[in-house]
């Protein structure tokens, strides 16, 4: 099994709709991020968090909530969905500023 | 802030041909260097690092040595094979930091 989880793999929804992708960790990391993976833009910060209760806006955090409802579990909602929002998305876990460890990424197509 | 800027691809080469993506990284401080490898339809998976200047990562073939004179972090391996083809990230961490600067990622496809 891997050790960083997302589901789903894949979504396609509608403006306006409201979503959430998740993320599971079996490292044992306090630390979770999220990111999106847009052509030419590498990848970007969402969210990052570093415990239950420590929770922080990325680069790009506009449009988009997070809840981290245990150690090993990190949820991204998009509150209402717009076409730009299509894209990769991952999230990823490291024990501290070091290695990071993705998922295999949801992609999601907003319509 | 810190950034990091990587070579356009893609880059389309034949099997045994030698590979180099340059990488070249801003920083404040004394930032870890890194490579990560996504290939289709995975996530992203750490290459190599090097953590201090005239640091050399190696894996699966592949190096990288940290230049901090001339700020670069470029990737080569000397023999490529189908099994490459991937898209690869040079990324930086800052040792005060929390997170990864990512370049904009190369695509590379070998060719039997």
């Amino acid at each position: 099994d891997a050790d960083v989880t997302q589901t789903p793999r894949n979504r396609i929804t509608k403006t306006g709709k409201r979503i959430m992708l998740e993320c599971s960790q079996t490292k044992g990391h306090d630390r979770m991020y999220w990111y999106r993976q847009d052509p030419g833009l590498g990848l970007r910060l969402i969210y990052y968090s570093f415990d239950v209760k420590d929770i922080n806006k990325g680069e790009i955090s506009d449009g988009y909530s997070v809840s981290r409802q245990a150690q090993a579990k990190f949820s991204l909602s998009l509150e209402s969905a717009i076409p730009n929002q299509t894209a990769l998305y991952f999230c990823a876990t490291s024990l501290d500023n070091d290695i990071q460890y993705f998922g295999a990424g949801t992609r999601l197509s907003v319509l | 802030g810190d950034s990091v800027t990587q070579m356009e691809g893609p880059v389309t080469l034949s099997e045994e041909a030698f590979l180099t993506i340059n990488c070249t990284y801003t920083a404040t401080g004394y930032p870890s260097l890194f490579w990560y490898v996504q290939y289709p339809g995975e996530g992203l998976q750490l290459l190599l690092k090097a953590t201090k200047a005239d640091d050399k990562g190696s894996n699966k073939g592949f190096e990288a040595t940290y230049r901090k004179e001339t700020t670069s972090f470029h990737l080569e391996k000397g023999s490529v094979q189908v099994s490459d083809s991937a898209v690869y990230f040079c990324a930086l961490s800052d040792w005060n930091d929390y997170k990864l600067s990512f370049g904009a990622g190369t695509t590379v496809t070998v060719r039997a």
